[in-house]
């Protein structure tokens, strides 16, 4: 069975602009969770989609978004960036929503902000 | 206070030996606690995952949870040099909608050939 996906795995962008990552779980998976990982901060929950629904969302400013489709694929979206945004950002799937199921994580987009 | 301390390290120890890697938490409510292992440039990967306290044991792993203490322990025996990588605790409270995974800052572990 294919593990979680993750595109791109780098990406280069200016102060200000806004980026897009995805996210494609594992086959059957239906719940699928962001993070951010950064050397100071370490892994912080950004939030959490299930069928669709934002369940849960972490202290993160609105410029951080994220959607699920049908499919349980997801997408992340930073608008105008900063500097401290750069960092690994970190999908993660699990059967079912909240944290009693077993998460498993992709390879990460790696974000650099100039 | 964080939720959950975890001792950065970095830890080294030669080739064969026990390792003992630990995590310290605050949140009683916590009732799912995970290891996960996560190599240089690569996302983390599920090692152990337990519920409540007692001792769950995955070939050469053994994750031990003590809810009393507030204290969850992985032991890694015979340890090789492919198990370095950074080991990062986890746990949550379960089910409910507003609960999150918290994790610990990571253990950087070197295993000395």
């Amino acid at each position: 069975k294919a593990g979680v996906t993750q595109t791109p795995r780098y990406l280069i962008k200016t102060r200000g602009q806004q980026v897009t990552l995805s996210c494609s779980p594992i086959s059957g998976h239906r719940s699928v969770s962001w993070y951010q990982q950064t050397p100071g901060q370490g892994l912080q929950f950004l939030f959490e989609y299930f069928s669709e629904t934002q369940r849960n969302k972490g202290n993160f400013p609105g410029r951080f978004s994220g959607r699920q489709f049908s499919n349980s694929r997801s997408e992340m979206n930073v608008s105008t960036l900063e500097l401290g945004d750069s960092a690994l950002y970190l999908c993660a799937s699990s059967l079912g929503p909240g944290t009693g199921s077993e998460q498993y994580f992709g390879p990460g987009t790696r974000l650099t902000v100039t | 206070q964080k939720e959950v301390e975890q001792d950065p390290g970095p830890l080294s120890v030669p080739e064969g030996a026990i390792v003992s890697l630990n995590c310290t938490y605050s949140n009683s409510a916590f009732q799912y606690f995970m290891w996960y292992r996560q190599y240089s440039r690569k996302g983390p990967e599920l090692l152990m995952y337990t519920y409540s306290s007692g001792n769950k044991e995955d070939g050469r792993f053994t994750a031990q949870v003590d809810k009393s203490s507030k204290y969850i322990s992985l032991f890694i025996r015979d340890s090789q040099p492919s198990d370095s990588a950074t080991y990062l605790c986890a746990m949550s409270g379960g089910y409910s909608s507003a609960s999150k995974i918290i994790f610990g800052s990571g253990t950087r572990l070197s295993i000395r050939p």
